[in-house]
Parts: structure tokens; C-alpha cells; sequence
């Protein structure tokens, strides 16, 4: 059974980076695209981007200035790198795997969640 | 970005109730269109891909119709356990966009 795992820090400070990984259990990483959503509290869903097994990136306009996403398939491990963040930046943050097929894709499974929040 | 649009933003609605979600698209998006499910304080789970596929171990009671810019999620019959927030997501262009979510509630 495919699982997700977010991991990182709960708590960053304004200014500095919000940095969080991925890990996947039960499955194979390299032939799918893995992706970070996020969540504010009380809110909806924001699609962050996404990355290839091999490291091929696309990014939400809205964020791109500011996001990194890496990923280590040794590990089975993908990674966020958010810049520069503030309180808007607070919320829960996912990852999933993009499942294509039909000529399109889909999300599924997510992790948990993990609660981020930006505050000093 | 293509921008979703989601109605109503909110549904009371009794258990064995009929109810339908609708979604529509800013532009064209062919059949990519997924929907979500979501409980208070967990992750979406995906309910339906390419606008009408019933994803394995969700129940028939679920369906999906829809394509181009108008999209509908369907409950025969509510159940207890299908009181929830939905969302529909576009995956026909880059970034992939959410609804705003309709929260169904227990009248």
C-alpha cells in the first residue's frame, strides 16, 4: 500500500524558510510526478507544483519566485523549500502522488498533513 | 489559471437524501476533472478521476458526470459517513486548480 509521510518543522519564523519532506513507502517513486498542496486553516486547496522522479520541475506562478522542490529517489524522498515566508504562508501542507492516465492525472494517495506555522 | 467554481458553497441535507455538486470550469478542460472528499482534520481522499471514474473502494452511491466547463458530483442516498467538503481540481493545464469546496452538512 502507497503511503506518504510529511516531515519538518511545525513552527518557522518570518523571513526565513519553510523547508519540509516527503516520504514514500510501499510503492515506486520513479514513474509517477510527486506534489505539495496547501491548506490555510478554514480554507481550500492551493496546488504548490510538482517534480519527476527525474528532477523535472512545474511550479505555480503564484509561488514560483519563492519555491524549490527537490527530490531524492535514493531516499524515496521529495522535498519543499519555501523562501522568504510570512503569515499567509501558514497552513497545512501536503504531498501526493500525481497519477496519470486517460490523458490526464490525478491526485491520490495524499499524506496526513503537516501544520506549518509561520510566526516568531 | 483556470478558475473553478463551486455550488453551493454549503448543503444541509438529510441522511438518504439525493444531493449534486456542481462544478464549472473558467474554460474547457475535456474530462480532467477529479473530486475530493475530505473530513475535518484529514487529508482529501480522491473520490472520482477523469470527471466520471469511481476510484476502487468508493461506494456506487457515488457518480460523476460532465465535461468541457460543467461538471456535477452526484449522492444517491446519503450516508452518515458522507457528510463532508468536497472539492473538484482541473488537471488539463498547469497549475492544477482546486474548487472552493461545498461542505455538506447534516439538516
Amino acid at each position: 500500500q502507497v503511503q506518504l509521510q510529511e516531515s519538518g518543522p511545525g513552527l518557522v519564523k518570518p523571513s526565513e524558510t519553510l523547508s519540509l519532506t516527503c516520504t514514500l513507502s510501499g510503492g515506486s517513486f520513479s514513474t509517477y510526478y510527486w506534489s505539495w498542496i496547501r491548506q490555510p486553516a478554514g480554507k481550500g486547496l492551493e496546488w504548490i507544483g510538482r517534480i519527476s522522479a527525474r528532477g523535472s520541475t512545474s511550479y505555480n506562478p503564484s509561488l514560483k519566485s519563492r519555491v524549490t522542490i527537490s527530490v531524492d529517489v535514493s531516499k524515496n524522498q521529495f522535498s519543499l523549500n519555501l523562501t522568504s515566508v510570512t503569515a499567509a504562508d501558514t497552513a497545512v501542507y501536503y504531498c501526493a502522488r500525481r497519477v496519470a492516465g486517460g490523458g490526464t492525472a490525478w491526485l491520490d494517495p495524499w499524506g496526513q498533513g503537516i501544520v506549518v506555522t509561520v510566526a516568531s | 489559471d483556470i478558475q473553478m467554481t463551486q455550488s453551493p458553497s454549503s448543503l444541509s441535507a438529510s441522511v438518504g437524501d439525493r444531493v449534486t455538486v456542481t462544478c464549472r470550469a473558467s474554460q474547457h478542460i475535456s474530462t480532467s476533472l477529479n473530486w475530493y472528499q475530505q473530513k475535518p482534520g484529514k487529508a482529501p481522499g480522491l473520490l472520482i478521476s477523469i470527471a466520471s471514474n469511481l476510484q476502487s473502494g468508493v461506494s456506487s452511491r457515488f457518480s460523476g458526470s460532465g465535461s468541457g466547463t460543467d461538471f456535477t458530483l452526484t449522492i444517491s442516498s446519503l450516508q452518515p459517513e458522507d457528510f463532508a467538503t468536497y472539492y473538484c481540481q482541473q488537471s488539463y493545464l498547469i497549475p492544477y486548480t482546486f474548487g472552493q469546496g461545498t461542505k455538506l452538512e447534516i439538516k
